[in-house]
């Protein structure tokens, strides 16, 4: 099970941190996290892969990391357009997992 | 461009079957895995099933295992997903996607499971 913040609020400009966490124990590299974003009507957007690399579209506030065995997606200066549910996904072996999502309103 | 291009969705009755295909255009796609994810309505993506470039390794969520199958045809740069047994389910947008650098995600071929 991989289990994310339900729902999290920021405030414009503001800095906000996305945790991802396996049931199984501690994150590693080699589960390779990704973080997605996906807003109403429109399909899942890949924003980062293997824990911190970006995509040419990915806004460069936005960052990834390994924390204490988590996975994190970090916002920093959170614009409106921010609003979304952030997913993650590891893999286990060939086996993906995706966390439930969390639900970004910037207010 | 890079891209994915999903297609194959349908309407289909309990028990029926259908064949997703994903055609990969600009990467190198015999060099990656690939995957397929479902999104159900109102719900979060589920992965559905891998499989490393060269076909021979295969992985798949429980719920779908023995009634899904995931293949590759590197030669046409395509993936394909023949979905046997369906229930309702099962119903869901279906997405192809890439990994590492190319995860980016074709656009989803909607499958409808009803009677």
């Amino acid at each position: 099970v991989v289990t994310q913040e339900p729902s999290m609020t920021v405030s414009p400009g503001g800095t906000v941190t996305l945790t991802c966490v396996s049931s199984t124990g501690s994150v590693t590299n080699s589960n390779y996290p990704y973080w997605f974003q996906q807003k109403p009507g429109q399909a899942p957007r890949t924003l980062i892969y293997d824990t911190s690399l970006k995509f040419s579209w990915t806004p460069a506030r936005f960052s990834g990391s390994l924390i204490g065995g988590k996975a994190t997606l970090t916002l920093s200066g959170a614009q409106p357009e921010d609003e979304a549910v952030y997913y993650c996904s590891f893999a286990f072996g060939g086996v993906g997992v995706f966390g439930g999502g969390t639900r970004l309103t910037v207010l | 461009e890079m891209q994915l291009v999903d297609s194959g969705g349908g309407l289909v009755q309990p028990g029926g079957s259908l064949r997703l295909s994903c055609a990969a255009f600009g990467f190198t796609f015999d060099t990656y895995w690939m995957t397929w994810v479902r999104q159900a309505p109102g719900k979060g993506p589920e992965w559905v099933a891998s499989i490393n470039p060269d076909g021979s390794d295969k992985y798949y969520v429980d719920s779908v295992k023995g009634r899904f199958t995931i293949f590759r045809d590197n030669a046409k740069n395509s993936l394909v997903l023949q979905l046997n047994s369906l229930r309702a389910e099962d119903t869901a947008l279906y997405h192809c996607m890439g990994t590492g650098r190319y995860a980016f995600w074709g656009q989803g071929s909607l499958v409808t499971v009803s009677s």
